[in-house]
This record gives structure tokens, C-alpha cells and sequence, in this order.
């Protein structure tokens, strides 16, 4: 079963503009980490923030993590064309030893 | 670095037949993972290896799917015989975890399989 639920499933925005996009999930976690994916690529890690962390940043990239909430959320700043992708979060459950992963949220940056 | 590499990148057979996918990892990755991932999903887990050993295959459809991973490094995952319910992108990804903390993971390309 996938632990992580991303919102919204698909989201469209103007090239320049920020992109945010937020994962729930229901357990309690080590960390959670976000992946990009490119149509017809594999995944890449962009980032991976820990259960006793609530922010990070990455470039421009910044996600935080609310564990009382159980939610976290990325945000792409000054999208730009190459951004548009699926966005995925994942998560490694305490004593899961294993990444679960969301469905994703499928980004399209338009010129 | 040179990346996880998969093959082959496409394939198409019919219901029933076999089918074989092949994995290299990072060098030095000690955890190795095989994730299937239907149209419009995000990956699902289907077995995870610690050098050889196997972690996890809880999500293994063991009647049909099998897995190895070779002294430690490269690994294969076979379907025999395949289901129309198989068509999915099946990725290799590898890690540098050794312990129960899990790390970033470094996935192929995947193999885009169709079954007919």
C-alpha cells in the first residue's frame, strides 16, 4: 500500500511563478524524502529531510515537515520550463527499513 | 560516478511468456531495490537485497516473480509466465545504506514492459 498522499495530483503554472505541493501520510517516519521523475526516466533524489527536522532547503527547492501533522510540502521557486515533471514523496516508516512511495504530483511549467 | 544501468530499456511479449530484466548498481551500493511502476503510480517496492541477502519481499508476487542478485552485485528479476496486469516500468535502484536508516537511492532508467 502507498503511505504517501500527494495534493493536488496535477497542477499547472506559469513559467517564473512558485510551485507548491504538499504529501500526507499516516505513520510515523524516519524521514521523508521527495523524488523528481522525468517522462520516461527514473527517479531522482532532491531531497531528504528527518523526522526532527522542520525545514530544509535545497537551491530552490524548500520543504518542510509538520510530523503532528503528518504532512510535508515542496516548494519550487522561479519554476522554470525544466521543472515540469512528477513529483513524488516517499517515505521510510519507523522500522520499515524501506522507502513508500506516493503518487505523485505531475508538474507542468508553461513558457 | 557512472549510474544504475538497466536492460534491456523496452520490451514486448505476449501473455504468458517469460521475461528477464537486468540490473548493475552503483559500485560500492551494498542495498539494492527492484520497484514496478504502473502508468500514472508512484513505484511500488517488490524486493529489496542487502548485498545478496533479501530484506524485504513482502510485496513479491512470488508465484510468478523471481529475483537474485549475484554475489552482491548485479541483479536480475524474472516473470514466468507474464500477465497483461505486468505491463508497468520496472526500476532498479541502489543505495549506499548498510544499516536500518534508510538513504537517498539512485534509480536506472527502467525497462518499459508491455504484455500483449
Amino acid at each position: 500500500s502507498q503511505q504517501g498522499e500527494e495534493d493536488p495530483q496535477a497542477l499547472s503554472i506559469q513559467e517564473g511563478e512558485n510551485a507548491t505541493m504538499n504529501c500526507s501520510y499516516k505513520t510515523s517516519i524516519n524521514n521523508l524524502q521527495w523524488y523528481r521523475q522525468n517522462s520516461g526516466r527514473g527517479l531522482v533524489h532532491l531531497i531528504l529531510i528527518r523526522s526532527n527536522e522542520r525545514e530544509k532547503h535545497s537551491g530552490r527547492l524548500r520543504v518542510t515537515l509538520d510530523t503532528s501533522k503528518k504532512s510535508s510540502s515542496l516548494l519550487i521557486t522561479a519554476s522554470r520550463a525544466a521543472d515540469t515533471a512528477s513529483y513524488f514523496c516517499a517515505t521510510d516508516g519507523r522500522g520499515a527499513q524501506k522507502l513508500v512511495f506516493g503518487q505523485g504530483t505531475r508538474l507542468t511549467i508553461n513558457p | 560516478e557512472a549510474g544504475v544501468a538497466q536492460s534491456p530499456r523496452y520490451k514486448i511479449i505476449e501473455k504468458r511468456q517469460s521475461v528477464a530484466f537486468w540490473c548493475n548498481p552503483i559500485s560500492g551500493h551494498a542495498t539494492l531495490y527492484w520497484y514496478q511502476q504502473i502508468l500514472g503510480q508512484g513505484p511500488k517496492l517488490l524486493i529489496q537485497f542487502q548485498n545478496n541477502g533479501v530484506v524485504d519481499d513482502s510485496q513479491l508476487p512470488k508465484d510468478r516473480f523471481s529475483a537474485e542478485r549475484l554475489k552482491g552485485v548485479d541483479s536480475t528479476l524474472k516473470i514466468q509466465p507474464a500477465k497483461l496486469e505486468d505491463s508497468a516500468v520496472y526500476l532498479c535502484a541502489s543505495s549506499s545504506a548498510r544499516t536500518a536508516s534508510v538513504r537517498e537511492q539512485y534509480f536506472g532508467p527502467g525497462t518499459r514492459l508491455t504484455v500483449t
